[in-house]
């Protein structure tokens, strides 16, 4: 099956600072989604992001699906982005529709 | 637009008892899938429905774990005589197609403890 690898795993922030996630990928896919695990436990959606670059207020994100990678930009970081941040794809090819296989994610915490 | 829903939000189940749990996929949206969130395993797809029909059930446990998506209705996964092992965070998630350009939308979770 495809692989997901995301980097790094842990990460420690100041409010207001910026960071970047990554998610590397090992083959072709139909769709990448992100998402953010609050501490309650709740899957948030980011981003639908097969390719290209979008941005959501604080966030933005972009997807190299030639080479394989996406990446989720968090500018001016605060306390409530705190929680595990996952990258999901379905593999290309057609014969996966509907799987999405995720990363082992990334944990953020943002001290004040 | 309501979103997913899924209940019970928390259920706790002995050992050797039956677990249902519930998922209504947002309006509209007519395929389901269901997500396992084991501590140390992460995230792990176990089955796509739509209605009526399985479509994948390559993440199931072979025995003991059934889902179905009636014509009316909402999803249900169902667990049979549970076990510790079973317990975990299950996400139901629905789109309207499936496939490229359809994005999943995920529940808030079951959190099943089997005691």
């Amino acid at each position: 099956g495809i692989q997901v690898e995301q980097s790094p795993p842990d990460l420690i922030l100041q409010e207001g600072a910026n960071s970047t996630l990554r998610c590397n990928f090992s083959d072709s896919v139909n769709n990448l989604q992100w998402f953010h695990q609050n501490p309650w436990g709740q899957l948030i959606n980011l981003f639908y992001i097969p390719s290209g670059t979008k941005q959501n207020g604080r966030l933005s994100a972009t997807t190299v699906a030639t080479e394989r990678y996406s990446l989720l930009y968090i500018s001016s970081s605060q306390t409530t982005d705190s929680g595990v941040y996952f990258c999901a794809v379905e593999r290309g090819g057609g014969t996966s529709y509907g799987k999405l296989t995720f990363g082992q994610g990334t944990i953020l915490t943002v001290h004040p | 637009n309501a979103g997913v829903m899924q209940n019970p939000r928390h259920l706790v189940r002995r050992r050797g008892q039956e677990a249902r749990l519930r998922c209504s996929p947002m309006k509209g949206h007519s395929h389901v899938y269901w997500y396992r969130q084991l501590p140390e395993e992460g995230l792990k797809f176990m089955v796509y429905l739509q209605k009526e029909n399985i479509i994948d059930e390559s993440g199931m446990p072979k025995e003991r774990f059934s889902a179905e998506f009636p014509k009316e209705g909402p999803s249900i996964l169902r667990i049979q005589q549970v076990v510790r092992g079973d317990s975990a965070a299950y996400f139901c998630a629905s789109s309207p197609l499936a496939g490229p350009s359809y994005e999943q939308y995920f529940g808030p979770g079951t959190r099943l403890t089997v005691t």
